[in-house]
């Protein structure tokens, strides 16, 4: 079956410090992977995807995350926070770039922390 | 354009009660899908409509969950004789061909 985990349940940052949120997964086929932000209150917004080809996949509000095959990861980085960065993220798992018939598989998330 | 709406945006019923939630698609979006959010179990996929069709229905919480999707667009996901252990964020998520999934903002609710 397929799984994802995020070691992390909180992360604080201090603003304009770096970040990487870890993903790993658990997929027997080839992995469609997601990153997803959900904030307070709010459905869950694509921050980016990962399909194929390039492993360093850019997204938006200036994340980006990279696919490491061997490690089976796909952890989120930015290099500088910003303090509307905080929220809650969720990186996910699927059978196709639509998440496929049986929806997409998240990890539990990790709650992000910015420290002014 | 208009994203994925949900109702009623926060709903409070008492145990046993029956209570219907409702999904509105972005037009054209094929396939539309269903999530429960709860503390303890995370995100979990309950049910996927390709059209108005859902070929598996085996992720519903039990046969106390049913859902429906009419003329290809607005679905509705019902719980009868509601349990406390339903309290919860129900998301909806719709996308076209193999597009990414946008999600509508949820329904809260809270069985009492």
């Amino acid at each position: 079956a397929q799984s994802v985990t995020q070691p992390d349940i909180h992360i604080t940052v201090s603003e304009g410090a770096s970040l990487e949120l870890r993903c790993n997964y658990s997929y027997g086929a080839t992995p469609y992977l997601f990153w997803y932000v959900q904030s307070p209150g709010q459905g869950l917004q694509l921050l980016l995807k990962y399909f194929s080809g390039d492993t360093l996949v850019q997204g938006i509000k200036g994340f980006e995350a990279e696919f490491k095959r061997s490690q089976s990861s796909f952890n989120l980085r930015k290099p500088s926070v910003h303090w509307s960065d905080a929220a809650e993220y969720f990186c996910a798992v699927g059978a196709d770039s639509g998440g496929g018939a049986d929806g997409l598989t998240f990890g539990k998330g990790t709650h992000l922390i910015i420290q002014p | 354009g208009a994203g994925v709406s949900q109702s009623p945006s926060n709903k409070v019923t008492e145990k046993g009660k029956d209570v219907e939630l409702r999904c509105d698609p972005i037009s054209g979006h094929t396939a539309l899908y269903w999530y429960r959010q709860s503390l303890g179990q995370g995100l979990e996929f309950l049910i996927y409509f390709q059209g108005n069709s859902a070929p598996d229905k085996s992720g519903l919480p039990s046969d106390r969950f049913s859902a429906e999707r009419t003329g290809g667009s607005v679905s509705t996901l019902t719980i009868q004789r509601t349990q406390q252990e339903d309290s919860a964020v129900y998301l909806c998520a719709s996308s076209f061909a193999r597009a990414p999934q946008y999600f509508g903002p949820g329904t809260r609710l809270l069985v009492l």
